[in-house]
């Protein structure tokens, strides 16, 4: 059974901070990993999509790694921002084409 | 470009009532997927679709929830009779290949009193 955990639940930090996000997952016959962001009372914004051929992918401040071996995926958020602040979800597809999804991380960045 | 929308945004219904949501995907994208975040849970894979064929329906939880989606286009879901369980919040996601990122839609706020 596919199971993705996301820790910690919850994360705060101040302002200006380099920061990371953990996902892991079960089964290393990943296909794909895809990072999420959720705004309170909104839908999902995908962020960044590793295939599992990479190991990195970046977008602005963010960059997020996949280790298939150690079944861990992390987002890294540089000089975070009080912007930044939302609910993070990874989510991973195996063969099939569903995703699944992690709990999610809410960070909250301080002003 | 237009994202992926959801009609309606909240819905309060009684139990035993019947609900219809509906999703428009990104115009083009032949891939159309159902999800559902209950309390306190994470978010949950419901069904596919392919064009208006389901590809995979093995996330929807029993025979009171039906999908369809004639066309390839839009798409509904029907709850009928709706429980008290079924409340939650259901997202709407579609992708142009099949293993491409997927994007999704608001989500319906679904409230079954």
């Amino acid at each position: 059974k596919q199971e993705v955990t996301q820790i910690p639940a919850a994360l705060s930090v101040p302002e200006g901070e380099n920061l990371v996000l953990n996902c892991s997952f079960t089964d290393s016959a990943i296909y794909n990993l895809q990072w999420f962001r959720q705004d309170p009372g909104k839908g999902l914004t995908s962020l960044l999509l590793i295939q599992s051929s990479q190991r990195e992918q970046t977008s602005g401040r963010l960059n997020a790694s996949l280790d298939k071996s150690s079944g861990r995926s992390t987002l890294y958020i540089a000089a975070s921002q009080p912007g930044d602040s939302a609910t993070y979800l990874c989510a991973e597809r195996q063969g099939a084409q569903k995703l699944v999804f992690g709990q999610g991380t809410r960070l909250t960045i301080n002003p | 470009e237009a994202g992926v929308t959801q009609f309606p945004s909240h819905s309060v219904i009684e139990k035993g009532q019947t609900v219809t949501l509906r999703c428009d995907p990104i115009s083009g994208h032949d891939n159309l997927y159902w999800y559902r975040r209950v309390m306190g849970k994470e978010i949950k894979f419901l069904l596919h679709f392919v064009k208006e064929s389901k590809q995979d329906e093995s996330g929807m939880p029993n025979n009171r929830f039906l999908a369809e989606r004639t066309g390839g286009t839009y798409s509904t879901l029907k709850v009928q009779p709706a429980e008290l369980e079924d409340s939650g919040v259901y997202f709407c996601a579609s992708s142009s290949h099949s293993y491409n990122e997927q994007f999704f839609g608001p989500g319906t706020r679904l409230t079954v009193l």
